[in-house]
């Protein structure tokens, strides 16, 4: 299967803190990648991860690959309110989605 | 760049009516996507397009549900039949080399 599997499947945390979200695969992978989800509105990309990469950063955003492990994290550091959004992870082509983490920043 | 562009964004139909969706991929993408969201399953992919042909629809519901890309730059997903249980939000999104670009969705409504 070629899909991902998001965790913790809600979280709610103060705005300023840090959140994170985990994903788990199956089968081995090219790449990884992470989308946002706003409600009423289609999946945003984030960050692509290769399978030979182990950390990468984009603005507030730092993914993690444990191919051993076959996970990902997705941490988002100092959250605002407009980080409120559904996550989701994805491996290769033919994304197959998981039900992805709903995450609710509190003011 | 217009982005993935989908119509209507919105539908409403009875059952039994023939419904269109309809796509335009972001021009240079070689990949398309059709999903469908729902509170209970979630984020379904029902069929891809790579170079306009259709590698998988092992997605495609039943047999009330088609798709064609008869040129690289449009797609539709029909439904004929359409059933109650079809509502749902629809998605459309290509892709080239990495990363997907989704549509903004239509949001079908079968009464």
């Amino acid at each position: 299967s070629q899909q991902g599997e998001e965790d913790p499947q809600a979280l709610s945390i103060q705005e300023g803190e840090n959140a994170t979200m985990n994903c788990s695969y199956k089968t081995s992978i090219n790449n990884l990648q992470w989308y946002r989800q706003n409600s009423g509105r289609g999946l945003v990309h984030l960050i692509l991860i290769r399978s030979n990469e182990r950390e990468k950063h984009s603005g507030r955003l730092r993914v993690t690959l444990d191919t051993s492990k076959k996970s990902s994290s997705l941490l988002i550091t100092a959250s605002r309110a407009a980080d409120t959004a559904s996550y989701f992870c994805g491996r290769d082509d033919k994304i197959i989605f998981g039900k992805g983490t709903r995450l609710h920043i509190l003011p | 760049d217009a982005g993935v562009i989908q119509s209507p964004r919105h539908e409403v139909t009875e059952m039994g009516q023939e419904v269109t969706l309809r796509c335009k991929p972001i021009s240079g993408h070689n990949s398309l996507f059709w999903y469908r969201q729902t509170m209970m399953r979630g984020l379904e992919l029902l069929i891809y397009f790579n170079n306009n042909v259709p590698i998988d629809d092992s997605g495609m519901p039943e047999d009330r549900f088609s798709a064609k890309m008869p040129n690289a730059s449009f797609s539709t997903l029909k439904i004929q039949p359409s059933e109650p249980r079809d509502s749902a939000v629809y998605f459309c999104a290509s892709s080239a080399t990495s990363g997907y670009t989704f549509g903004s969705g239509t949001r079908l409504t079968v009464v």
